[in-house]
């Protein structure tokens, strides 16, 4: 069974800062990773997914199948990107998500 | 931008009552979904909806749920004798297409916080 593992509950940066939120799973075949996040009071939203290698808001996002991860990263932390942030998996012909637990990224002035 | 609407927001409800969390998915979808996550602990799978009938359901997902489509805009879970440990954050979400390699994008519901006490 797939599983997504999110090490950090809370990351806690300086504006500016280089932000890494990790990401590892564990999965059979060959399967697609999302990033979502939830700003406060506000619905789960999809951030970036692996296959469209794009950049949003300055995160990215490299699948790494060698170690299973698929940490998100931007290089200068703005105070609005303080949110919750999961990462989650789906199989490639399936509909299903699998998140993570959860990483609460405060981003201080 | 169209949106997953759902109600209620905040619903508390004794334990061994029915309840029902009610989702209005995006006009042109046909994939509907339901998650929940308890306070503290991960989304979870519910169930997926498509065609009419479930095409996914997790273990989480037993006798005492059921999703209904009775229109053809409304999306329905039912907890039919509601348990303290089903106080959770409900989300419902719906997707135009499935599989990850067709650029599917899951758009998520705001959610229903419901409260067994």
């Amino acid at each position: 069974a797939q599983r997504v593992t999110q090490p950090e509950k809370l990351l806690s940066v300086f504006k500016g800062a280089p932000v890494e939120l990790k990401c590892n799973y564990s999965y059979s075949g060959s399967p697609e990773l999302f990033w979502y996040v939830q700003y406060s009071r506000q619905r789960l939203q999809l951030l970036l997914r692996h296959i469209s290698r794009e950049s949003i808001k300055g995160f990215t996002a490299d699948l790494n199948k060698g170690e299973t991860s698929f940490h998100l990263k931007k290089p200068f932390a703005q105070e609005e990107d303080s949110a919750m942030y999961y990462c989650a998996l789906m199989e490639n012909a399936g509909n299903m998500l699998t998140f993570g637990g959860g990483t609460r990224l405060m981003v201080k002035p | 931008e169209p949106e997953v609407t759902q109600t209620p927001s905040h619903q508390v409800t004794q334990m061994g009552q029915e309840v029902i969390l009610r989702c209005v998915p995006i006009s042109n979808h046909l994939y509907f979904y339901w998650y929940r996550q308890i306070l503290g602990q991960k989304v979870e799978f519910l169930v997926s909806f498509y065609n009419n009938e479930i095409s996914e359901k997790s273990e989480i997902f037993d006798d005492q749920f059921s999703v209904e489509r009775p229109d053809g805009s409304n999306f329905t879970l039912k907890i039919r004798s509601t348990k303290l440990e089903d106080s959770a954050m409900y989300f419902c979400a719906s997707s135009a297409s499935v599989g990850a390699l067709s650029g599917n994008t899951i758009y998520f519901g705001e959610g229903s916080w419901l409260t067994v006490v």
